[in-house]
């Protein structure tokens, strides 16, 4: 089974300034992806990033990066030149890659994060 | 424009009804899947199908049942065997092959 471990419940950052909200998982499977989604008080769940496991370089969207650290099977999400639409419940989620099959999604628990103006 | 809808936004239901929330999705996309979200507990999966007839328990589906009759419709009943059934329930979809999930806006069930 797949755990995803989000440690941090809460974070605050000042607007325009960088934050980086971690994420850890535990697995024995070698194909995988993992994503972090956002969830606005709108409570709209909305995808931020995806990563490939067999992918060495890690995953950029504009403002949103991620630093993947396969070995330590760490995910960490950074967020540049913060916003304050950025003000939102974020999540750490893995799938494994099965094939011919879905998988599940397995999320952490979440971190709310708070942007400052 | 294609979406996943759910319905209502907001539930109300005394304890020991059963209720059904619908899921219908337009993206013509062959699973789907139901998570209950509770403070502080994340997104759990409830159940997931993915192809008509045919699904499959999550991690918490005791109290739970639903239907996949149809490729774009997968209705969560919530029966009063659920002890805890006030939570948020979101719905979401996924085209076959490991690709991301695309989810609804969410219920709110309230049961007293």
């Amino acid at each position: 089974a797949q755990t995803v471990t989000q440690s941090q419940p809460e974070m605050s950052v000042q607007e325009a300034e960088t934050v980086t909200l971690s994420c850890t998982y535990d697995t024995s499977e070698n194909n995988y992806y993992l994503f972090w989604y956002k969830q606005p008080p709108s409570r709209q769940m909305i995808l931020v990033i995806r990563q490939e496991a067999y992918k060495q370089q890690n995953a950029t969207e504009n403002r949103f990066s991620v630093n993947f650290q396969k070995a330590a099977k760490s995910f960490s999400l950074k967020i540049s030149d913060s916003q304050l639409g950025d003000t939102a419940m974020y999540f750490c989620a893995f799938m494994a890659v099965y094939t011919g099959a879905n998988s599940k999604l397995t999320f952490g628990k979440g971190i709310t994060l708070s942007v400052r103006p | 424009d294609g979406g996943i809808t759910q319905s209502p936004k907001y539930l109300f239901r005394k304890e020991g009804q059963n209720v059904t929330l619908s899921c219908e999705q337009n993206l013509n996309h062959d699973a789907m899947y139901w998570y209950r979200q509770d403070p502080g507990q994340g997104l759990r999966l409830i159940y997931y199908s993915q192809i008509v007839n045919d699904f499959q328990k999550g991690d918490i589906a005791e109290g739970y049942s639903v239907s996949r009759e149809k490729k774009e419709s997968f209705p969560l009943t919530v029966t009063s065997a659920q002890k805890n059934p006030t939570a948020f329930y979101l719905c979401a979809s996924s085209i076959m092959g490991n690709s991301p999930l695309h989810f609804g806006n969410g219920t709110r069930l309230t049961v007293t």
